[in-house]
């Protein structure tokens, strides 16, 4: 079946340092791609999406392109900062019936130091 | 326009007892989705639900867990006898019926704790 595969946390980063999380998916169909964030205590909020190959979703300075021929999805941001710090959810999702359930790696959890 | 509501927040029950959460979607929302979070993993799919109909349940256990989308009123998880092991976050997820981009939305979840 759908899966995701996202890198292990924690991630320990300075301010101003250079994010990359990486995410790969096995799908057997042509998914849509996204990143959630989950600050302590709180729902997951969408940070960006692609629906096709080639795309490139963008939100708040992180960046993701849709790769088909390596299927990945990797997040990168060029200067993260401490308000940055939580856990960063890859997923995927089939269309079914205008809808469809999300698929979800495991999280990455990111801890940004002043 | 309101975020998708969950209650309780918090609900704590003794093993045996049974857990109802409920979930408000987004008002224009007609899909509504139900994951658990067991502590340090990721979300795992549940059900995912239309109005009065079960469109994929192939996450529920099959025993002791229950889910309904009614006509009015809100969705509800219902968890008979419950046991140590129900003890997670459960979050309730919206979106609108409008393809491949629509984006589910997120409650803050109904944390759960047996005793």
């Amino acid at each position: 079946g759908d899966s995701v595969t996202q890198m292990e946390g924690p991630v320990t980063l300075s301010e101003e340092a250079f994010l990359t999380i990486n995410c790969t998916y096995t799908a057997t169909g042509y998914p849509s791609l996204f990143w959630y964030v989950q600050y302590p205590g709180e729902g997951l909020q969408l940070l960006l999406k692609a629906t096709k190959a080639d795309d490139k979703g963008s939100n708040k300075g992180f960046e993701a392109t849709y790769r088909k021929e390596t299927t990945s999805f990797h997040l990168e941001k060029g200067s993260v900062q401490v308000s940055d710090s939580a856990v960063y959810f890859c997923a995927l999702r089939e269309l079914v019936n205008q809808g469809g359930k999300l698929i979800f790696g495991q999280g990455t959890e990111l801890s940004v130091k002043p | 326009n309101a975020g998708v509501m969950q209650n309780p927040r918090h609900l704590v029950r003794r093993r045996g007892q049974e857990a109802r959460l409920r979930c408000s979607p987004m008002k224009g929302h007609s899909h509504v989705y139900w994951y658990r979070q067991l502590p340090e993993e990721g979300l795992k799919f549940m059900v995912y639900l239309q109005k009065e109909n079960i469109i994929d349940e192939s996450g529920m256990p099959k025993e002791r867990f229950s889910a309904e989308f009614p006509k009015e009123g809100p969705s509800i998880l219902r968890i008979q006898q419950v046991v140590r092991g129900d003890s997670a976050a459960y979050f309730c997820a919206s979106s609108p019926p409008s393809g491949r981009g629509n984006e589910q939305f997120f409650g803050p979840g109904t944390r759960l704790t047996v005793l």
